[in-house]
């Protein structure tokens, strides 16, 4: 049974660069996409981006620019960054396995989440 | 971007039925997944591919989707039920999943 874990700092200063890692267990990052997906406090689920195993990204456009995904398989784990942080950025954040079959897309299992404050 | 609409809350008593509704331009020609999410828990789907239940999630579950809307219910409602409930497609156009706002299930 595959388990994702999100692992990283909880309070991260404005202006700087927030970096998260997903540690998969039970199974393999190959040959599956993984996605990173934030909750604001008390709001609802955005998608941040997804990385294929063999490294190919996309990301949200509302969040091009500032993030960049990296996958290491040797590890079993996966990575977001994300520079250039504010309070808006203040969310919990999941790491998630991708399902894909044809033109839809939908995640399982997600990881428990991690909270990541922004602030000074 | 696609967006998907939904009620903000549902109540319901339990045993009866609750029905949560998406709303997207054309979303039958989609794809549409249903999430529960509990208070300080990770979202967990209950409905794939329209009406596919995944393994371990309750027959009370089930899912259609035609027209502009997407439905979820849940039959025999029960406290445990109660939670967050998320719509998402794969938006073609923009190449990436959204999300709907979500709904909150009460349980009277």
């Amino acid at each position: 049974q595959v388990q994702l874990q999100e692992s990283g700092p909880g309070l991260v200063r404005p202006s700087e660069t927030l970096s998260l890692t997903c540690t998969v267990s039970g199974g393999s990052l190959t040959p599956y996409y993984w996605s990173w997906i934030r909750q604001p406090p008390g709001k609802g689920l955005e998608w941040i981006g997804y990385i294929y195993f063999s490294g190919n990204t996309n990301y949200n456009p509302s969040l091009r620019g500032r993030v960049t995904m990296s996958v290491d398989t040797s590890k079993n784990q996966f990575s977001l960054r994300l520079n250039s942080v504010t309070a808006a950025d203040t969310a919990t954040y999941y790491c998630a396995r991708d399902l894909i079959e044809g033109r839809t897309i939908w995640f399982d299992p997600w990881g428990q989440g991690t909270l990541v404050t922004v602030s000074s | 971007s696609y967006v998907l609409t939904q009620p903000p809350s549902v109540s319901v008593a339990p045993g009866k039925t609750a029905t949560i509704t998406c709303g997207g331009n054309t979303l039958g020609g989609e794809s549409v997944h249903w999430y529960q999410q509990k208070p300080g828990q990770a979202p967990v789907v209950v409905i794939s591919y329209d009406g596919d239940r995944p393994s371990g999630i309750p027959e009370r579950f089930s899912g259609s989707n035609s027209g502009n809307t997407a439905t979820l219910t849940i039959s025999g409602v029960e406290d445990g039920d109660e939670a967050d409930y998320y719509c998402q497609v794969w938006d073609t156009n923009s190449d990436h999943p959204v999300f709907g706002g979500g709904t909150k299930l009460t349980v009277l």
